[in-house]
């Protein structure tokens, strides 16, 4: 059985730059959460996606925004990239929000 | 706000031994405490996960102890193996899961042989 992927594995784009993450869960999960993971805060949790539709969202500047396809694999986009965005971002799949979550490996995302 | 405090940050314990990872919480409407273990360049793996109507769940040399009124609860892993170094992560989720999971800050474990 796959596990969840995210592509690209790593990332560097220039301040100001936009960019966009992917990710394909597990075949048969339907809820997609991403979060952010860097040094100084930990992982922090990003949004959450259910059936195409974003269930909730952490506390993130509008910069940062995501949505989920009828297959269930889901994008998030960072746009007007800092250098404080320079994190791992990690994607995790679940059957539903009431189950454990998988994770992806993560795409690392340097700013410069 | 840090709703989930993680201690010891660090710990080194000799093979063989028990190594305990220790989490207190604050926010009495989380209902789901699992425990990820991370590799170097990969993604948080979940290990176990225990809900509060349960004081104790046990999977293989992971355990895990949870104490309601406290509002604590650890992980222990007995007879620790070289390979379990690495950073543990307890997190909380509050019922629904609709505002995902709360981390600790993590728990850098290294085992001696």
């Amino acid at each position: 059985k796959a596990g969840v992927t995210q592509t690209p594995r790593y990332l560097i784009k220039t301040r100001g730059q936009q960019v966009t993450l992917s990710c394909s869960p597990i075949s048969g999960h339907r809820s997609v959460s991403w979060y952010q993971q860097t040094p100084g805060q930990g992982l922090q949790f990003l949004f959450e996606y259910f059936s195409e539709t974003q269930r909730n969202k952490g506390n993130f500047p509008g910069r940062f925004s995501g949505r989920q396809f009828s297959n269930s694999r889901s994008e998030m986009n960072v746009s007007t990239l800092e250098l404080g965005d320079s994190a791992l971002y990690l994607c995790a799949s679940s059957v539903d929000r009431h189950y454990g979550y998988t994770f992806g490996s993560g795409t690392r995302l340097t700013v410069v | 706000q840090q709703q989930v405090k993680q201690s010891p940050q660090s710990l080194i314990v000799q093979k063989g031994g028990i190594s305990i990872i220790n989490c207190a919480y604050e926010n009495t409407a989380f209902d789901y405490f699992p425990w990820y273990q991370q590799f170097p360049g990969k993604g948080p793996a979940l290990l176990i996960a225990i809900r509060p109507d349960v004081s104790e769940k046990k999977e293989g040399r992971f355990t895990i102890s949870f104490n309601k009124s406290a509002k604590q609860f650890s992980l222990h892993i007995m007879d620790s193996q070289p390979g379990d170094s690495a950073t543990y992560f307890c997190a909380a989720r509050i019922g629904g899961g609709a505002d995902g999971l709360t981390f600790g800050k993590g728990t850098h474990l290294i085992i001696q042989p």
